[in-house]
């Protein structure tokens, strides 16, 4: 079946760095999401790409979907702790649309 | 989102305890799911329903069973609970419209048993 696949798993990074992170799907996408999860809460979506190429900015988070439409990016500039957390990526699977979650990258920061 | 709701909150128990985790939700969505979280292995789905009359196997639905009462409600069931079962468990709904769905996740229930 479909697989997402996030790297890396898991990120630690001084505060004010910038970092990327990484999606990959093993089939073309027709969109890819993006949730985030802070500790102790539960999954929050956070953006939806859906053309080749697109790019969507939340104020320091920059959403990429690659050309081919099966891997996408997340960069963070200038990290702060309040942008700690875990960062799924999830795209729809063929036929049903249903989402298919990576395992997710947990981010922690160093003040 | 207060919109979907998971009863209790935390549930301590014992194997071999039959046990039901509970997820209403005031979105009005078709789409329900049940999810587990364990350190490490990101959200894994046990089951889902795309309508009352619709229930799916996800991926680890041993030990577990279910049942769509009404579009808001969609329970999740251990029959026979087992300490492998301690875990975070998520109900979600989605709203699928043209291109895909965006899913709506609850606070979560912390199971751990005994």
């Amino acid at each position: 079946g479909q697989q997402v696949m996030q790297i890396p798993q898991y990120q630690h990074v001084q505060e004010g760095e910038d970092f990327t992170t990484y999606c990959n799907s093993s089939t073309t996408l027709s969109n890819i999401q993006w949730y985030k999860q802070r500790p102790g809460g539960h999954p929050v979506f956070l953006i939806q790409l859906v053309k080749s190429g697109e790019v969507k900015k939340q104020k320091r988070l920059t959403f990429q979907f690659g050309e081919a439409k099966k891997n996408s990016s997340l960069h963070i500039t200038a990290t702060q702790t309040t942008d700690v957390g875990t960062y799924f990526c999830a795209g729809p699977e063929g036929g049903s649309e249903k989402l298919v979650f990576g395992k997710g990258m947990k981010l922690t920061v160093n003040p | 989102d207060a919109d979907v709701t998971q009863t209790p909150r935390n549930r301590i128990t014992k194997t071999g305890k039959r046990i039901m985790l509970e997820c209403s939700q005031t979105k009005g969505h078709d789409r329900m799911y049940w999810y587990r979280q364990d350190p490490g292995l990101g959200l894994r789905l046990i089951y889902y329903s795309f309508d009352v009359k619709d229930i799916n196997k996800g991926e680890i639905s041993d030990g577990y069973s279910v049942s769509r009462q009404a579009q808001a409600k969609f329970s999740l069931s251990l029959e026979s609970a087992i300490p492998n079962q301690t875990a975070l468990y998520f109900c979600a709904t989605s709203d699928w419209v043209q291109g895909g769905e965006t899913q709506y996740f609850g606070p979560g229930t912390r199971l751990l048993v005994l």
